[in-house]
């Protein structure tokens, strides 16, 4: 079956501007996650779903960074002023249930802010 | 931090050969789950071993926990040039709600 899709696969901005990333999660996976990726490191956790609500928005680093989950299935992570400090490797994963079962991740969109 | 602690950061080796790789970690967990990815996109998982678990196989893989130890190892039998890849452990705690991720060990298998 089809696996986690993001898109777009590359974005380029510039400093200030706003940019939205899709996460389009397995069919039927009531769980999503957000992370980020810096060059040479692990992904580190943004914020986790539950349905459509926000069950852990801990590892959101600012107020400039907002996800939604409107019906449960895709979501979008919105981050304003975008810096430069924000280029990275985006990556959505989702899981059947619930936050202990395993979590498979899409291919990540690749946000450089120039 | 509970974050997975990879080692060794890199690893060179002969295709044919075995690869080891080993993770630790801080506090008590659920699970701890095995991911590889290949040019820094997204991640495949491997395996997931719970805390009653000892040993799981899955092909070639075969991971380790010992929770008194607080720490896990991949074993990769055979090893292919495919195989080569960044892997990563992550350790999955009762309390929170996330994966959290070492800087992983960079695999490469050389022909």
């Amino acid at each position: 079956g089809a696996g986690v899709s993001q898109t777009p696969s590359n974005k380029v901005t510039e400093k200030g501007k706003y940019v939205e990333l899709r996460c389009d999660p397995i069919s039927g996976h009531t769980a999503l996650y957000w992370y980020r990726q810096s060059l040479g490191q692990g992904p580190e956790f943004l914020i986790y779903f539950q349905g459509t609500g926000a069950a852990d928005d801990s590892g959101l680093p600012n107020d400039r960074f907002f996800a939604v989950r409107p019906e449960g299935s895709v979501s979008t992570l919105k981050i304003q002023r975008t810096e430069r400090g924000d280029s990275a490797v985006y990556l959505c994963a989702s899981s059947l249930t619930k936050s202990t079962d395993t979590q498979y991740f899409g291919p990540g969109t690749r946000l450089t802010v120039l | 931090s509970q974050q997975g602690e990879e080692d060794p950061q890199a690893l060179s080796i002969q295709e044919g050969e075995n690869a080891t790789m080993n993770c630790s970690y801080k506090t008590s967990i659920n699970n701890l789950q095995w991911y590889r990815q290949n040019s820094g996109r997204g991640l495949v998982h491997l395996i997931l071993i719970r805390s009653n678990e000892r040993e799981k196989h899955s092909g070639r893989l075969r991971v380790t926990l010992d929770t008194s130890k607080k720490s896990s190892s991949l074993l990769i039998t055979a090893s292919r040039a495919a195989d080569t890849a960044s892997y990563f452990c992550a350790p999955f705690t009762g309390g929170g709600n996330k994966l959290t991720f070492g800087t992983g060990t960079q695999l490469k298998v050389e022909l």
